[in-house]
């Protein structure tokens, strides 16, 4: 069974710009969850998804938001990007229980 | 909101010793405790869990313990191998979804 992907690898961005990333979850997964990973504050949640609908939300602001559609898939977007979002953005999926496998994600670079 | 404490941030052990990391939560509604495994360039691998009602689980070489009432879990890795050299991570979570709060994570050294 194929893992989960995550696209681009690799992005890099001006301040001021937005960002769409993407989510394939595991083949039968339909909770999706979204993490910021950075060297100063670590693994931090950002949202998770579950049947196309945002079932939790970390503390983020309004800039972030995702979405998840009806094959499971999920994007995530930044909008007004600012330097101190250059992150690794990690996605993770499950059954919807509290087991979740995770991504490569995707490393954003704001310049 | 939950806090997640974990130590130590580096650890260097000799291949065959043992490492432990611990970490400690504040929130008494946290029941779901994971640990994964990072390696360089990859995402965080779930290498073992404990919920709230068992005290300690084992697999193989790695096992988790959990005292409730103190509110801190551990991670023991025995027989280490150079393999296991990571990043580990602790977190705490409720029973149901994946909004979990994470630990600063632990870097592992096992030296040959």
């Amino acid at each position: 069974k194929a893992g989960v992907t995550q696209t681009p690898r690799y992005l890099i961005k001006t301040r001021g710009q937005q960002v769409t990333l993407s989510c394939s979850p595991i083949s039968g997964h339909r909770s999706v969850s979204w993490y910021q990973q950075t060297p100063g504050q670590g693994l931090q949640f950002l949202f998770e998804y579950f049947s196309e609908t945002q079932r939790n939300k970390g503390n983020f602001p309004g800039r972030f938001s995702g979405r998840q559609f009806s094959n499971s898939r999920s994007e995530m977007n930044v909008s007004t990007l600012e330097l101190g979002d250059s992150a690794l953005y990690l996605c993770a999926s499950g059954q919807g229980g509290n087991e979740q496998f995770f991504g490569p994600g995707t490393r954003l670079t704001v310049l | 909101g939950e806090n997640v404490e974990q130590h130590p941030s580096t650890l260097s052990v000799q291949e065959g010793d043992s490492a432990v990391i611990k970490c400690t939560y504040s929130d008494s509604a946290s029941n779901y405790f994971p640990w994964y495994k990072q390696e360089l360039g990859k995402g965080p691998q779930l290498i073992i869990d404990i919920r709230s009602n068992v005290g300690e689980k084992k697999d193989q070489r790695i096992a988790v313990t959990l005292n409730k009432t103190a509110k801190h879990f551990s991670l023991h890795i025995t027989e280490t191998q150079p393999e296991d050299s990571a990043v580990y991570f602790c977190a705490a979570g409720e029973d149901y979804g994946q909004n979990f709060v994470f630990g600063p994570g632990t870097r592992l050294s096992v030296l040959p």
